[in-house]
C-alpha cells in the first residue's frame, strides 16, 4: 500500500537557523513527490515537486528538497528560517499505475519559527 | 485516523453534461472543506474553500458558475462540474479540516478522476 510518513507533528526552529521537515514514503513504482504549505484558514499552496532528473529540487520561498531513492525520503529544507515560514507543511506522493493514479498525503508537520 | 471519502472515484461523461462529486468526512465534522484539481505531472491547484452553511470562496480564475460547490452539512461538500468540456478532465481532490479536540489538521480524500469525452 502506498503511504507517506511525516514523523514529526511539530518542528520548532529559531529564526535564521536552518530547518528540515522530514518526509518518507512507501510506493510501488516511480513516485512523483510534492511539498505543499498551508497557512491558517487557507488551502494548500504548492512549494516544489520532484518528477525526474536532479535529486535536489528548488522551490518557492527559498525552500528545497532532496529526493533520496535509497532512503525513500524527500525532506524539505531551508538554509535560514523566517518567522513567516511558520505554517503547516504537507508532503505528498503520486504514482501512476495501470492507467490509474493515486495521491497520498502525509498528515502534515507544523513548523514554528521562533523570533 | 480520520477518513475522508470521495465519490465517485472515477467518472467518464459526455461533453455538455454535468457531473457531481461528493466529499464526505466520515468520522468528524468539518466546517471547512477545500477543493483542488490536479493536472498530470502538476501540483494541486486550490479551486475553492467550502464553508458549511455559506457560499464557497473561489480562487482567482476559477469560474464559480461552472464549478458549483455546496456544503450543506458538516460532513458533506459537493462539487458539480456543469456543462463539462474535455478541458475539465482532471483529477479532483477534496480535503476536510478538522478542528475538534484541540487539533487543527486536514485530511484528504482519495481523489476523483474526471474524463470528459
Amino acid at each position: 500500500a502506498q503511504s507517506v510518513a511525516q514523523p514529526e507533528d511539530q518542528v520548532n526552529v529559531a529564526e535564521g537557523n536552518p530547518l528540515t521537515v522530514k518526509c518518507t514514503y512507501s510506493v510501488s513504482g516511480n513516485p512523483y513527490l510534492f511539498w505543499y504549505v498551508q497557512y491558517p484558514n487557507r488551502g494548500l499552496q504548492f512549494l516544489l515537486k520532484y518528477i525526474t532528473g536532479d535529486n535536489l529540487v528548488k522551490g518557492s520561498y527559498g525552500f528545497e528538497a532532496e529526493f533520496n531513492k535509497s532512503q525513500t525520503s524527500f525532506h524539505l529544507k531551508k538554509p535560514s528560517a523566517l518567522v513567516s515560514d511558520s505554517a503547516l507543511y504537507f508532503c505528498a506522493v503520486r504514482v501512476y499505475s495501470g492507467g490509474y493514479q493515486k495521491v497520498t498525503f502525509g498528515i502534515g508537520t507544523k513548523l514554528q519559527v521562533i523570533p | 485516523g480520520a477518513v475522508v471519502s470521495q465519490h465517485p472515484s472515477r467518472v467518464i461523461c459526455k461533453s455538455g453534461t454535468s457531473v457531481k462529486i461528493e466529499c464526505r468526512s466520515l468520522d468528524f465534522q468539518a466546517t471547512t472543506m477545500f477543493w483542488y484539481r490536479q493536472f498530470p505531472k502538476q501540483s494541486l491547484m486550490l479551486m475553492a474553500t467550502s464553508n458549511e452553511g455559506s457560499k464557497a470562496t473561489y480562487e482567482q480564475g476559477v469560474e464559480k458558475d461552472k464549478f458549483l460547490i455546496n456544503h450543506a452539512s458538516l460532513t458533506l461538500s459537493t462539487l458539480t462540474v456543469t456543462s463539462a468540456h474535455p478541458e475539465d478532465s482532471s483529477f479532483y481532490i477534496c480535503s476536510a479540516r478538522r478542528t475538534s479536540g484541540g487539533t487543527d489538521t486536514q485530511y484528504f480524500g482519495p481523489g476523483t478522476r474526471l474524463t470528459v469525452l
